[in-house]
C-alpha cells in the first residue's frame, strides 16, 4: 500500500479564495482524521470520521471549514474563504479502529497571503 | 495548566547517549501515543500504549497509569533519531487525541 496520500503537498493562495485539501487512507482502514499544525498550537485534531460519517468537529475552528467524505478511499477538506491565519500544515491520518495506531499522510503546507 | 506536558522542551546529546524525554497528562486515558516528526515534516507513529513498556529496537515506551506519566528512552542514541517527539492522549473514552507540545531532540555526532 502507498500509505496515505494527501495533494496537494503545497498551496499558495490568496486571502479570500476557495482552498480544497484532498486525502485519501490507506484501504481497509475505518478512521481518517484531518489536523493542523502550526507554530503556536502545535498539532490539534479539526475533525474525524468513522466509516464515511463524521464524528467529531468540534475542533474545526469556524464555519469557513467544511470536511466531506464522500466514499471511504476520499476525504476534503474545504476552507471557504480562506484567510492568513489559516496558514498551517494540514495533516491526514487514518487507522483501523480508533485505538490503533494511525498512519499520517505526508501533510499539505497551505500559506494563505 | 496544559492537559499533555512534555519535558524537556529541547534536549542535544552526543551519539551514543541514554536518552529520556518525558509526557504528563492530566486526563483520565485509555491509551497514549508517541510520535516521531522528521525535519522533513512527516510524522511516523512510534508506539500507542495503555499499560507497561513496549519495545521497538531502540526505542522503549513505559507508561504508568496510576502516576500519569510515560517515558520515551532512546537507547544508543545516532543523529538519525534527531526529530522532534510528541505525545498524545485522548480527552476521554473514544474522545479527540490532545497533543503535548513536543520534544526536540538534536544528536551530534
Amino acid at each position: 500500500d502507498a500509505g496515505v496520500i494527501q495533494s496537494p503537498r503545497h498551496e499558495v493562495t490568496e486571502m479570500g479564495q476557495e482552498v480544497t485539501l484532498r486525502c485519501k487512507p490507506i484501504s481497509g482502514h475505518d478512521y481518517l482524521f484531518w489536523y493542523r499544525q502550526t507554530m503556536m498550537r502545535g498539532l490539534e485534531l479539526l475533525i474525524y470520521f468513522n466509516n464515511n460519517v463524521p464524528i467529531d468537529d468540534s475542533g474545526m475552528p469556524e464555519d469557513r471549514f467544511s470536511a466531506k467524505m464522500p466514499n471511504a478511499s476520499f476525504s476534503t477538506l474545504k476552507i471557504q474563504p480562506s484567510e492568513p491565519r489559516d496558514s498551517a500544515v494540514y495533516f491526514c491520518a487514518s487507522s483501523f479502529g480508533y485505538y490503533n495506531e494511525q498512519f499520517f499522510g505526508p501533510g499539505t503546507r497551505l500559506t494563505v497571503l | 495548566k496544559n492537559e499533555v506536558e512534555q519535558s524537556p522542551q529541547n534536549l542535544t546529546a552526543q551519539e551514543g547517549e541514554f536518552i529520556t524525554i518525558n509526557c504528563s497528562y492530566s486526563v483520565g486515558i485509555s491509551a497514549l501515543h508517541w510520535l516521531q516528526q522528521h525535519p522533513g515534516g512527516g510524522i511516523v507513529s512510534l508506539f500507542m500504549l495503555s499499560s507497561g513498556k513496549k519495545k521497538h529496537g531502540r526505542l522503549i515506551a513505559t507508561i504508568n497509569i496510576q502516576e500519569k506519566h510515560s517515558s520515551l528512552h532512546i537507547t544508543a542514541s545516532h543523529p538519525r533519531d534527531s526529530a522532534v517527539y510528541i505525545c498524545a492522549v485522548p480527552r476521554g473514552m473514544a474522545d479527540k487525541l490532545i497533543f503535548g507540545t513536543g520534544t526536540r531532540l538534536q544528536v551530534f555526532p
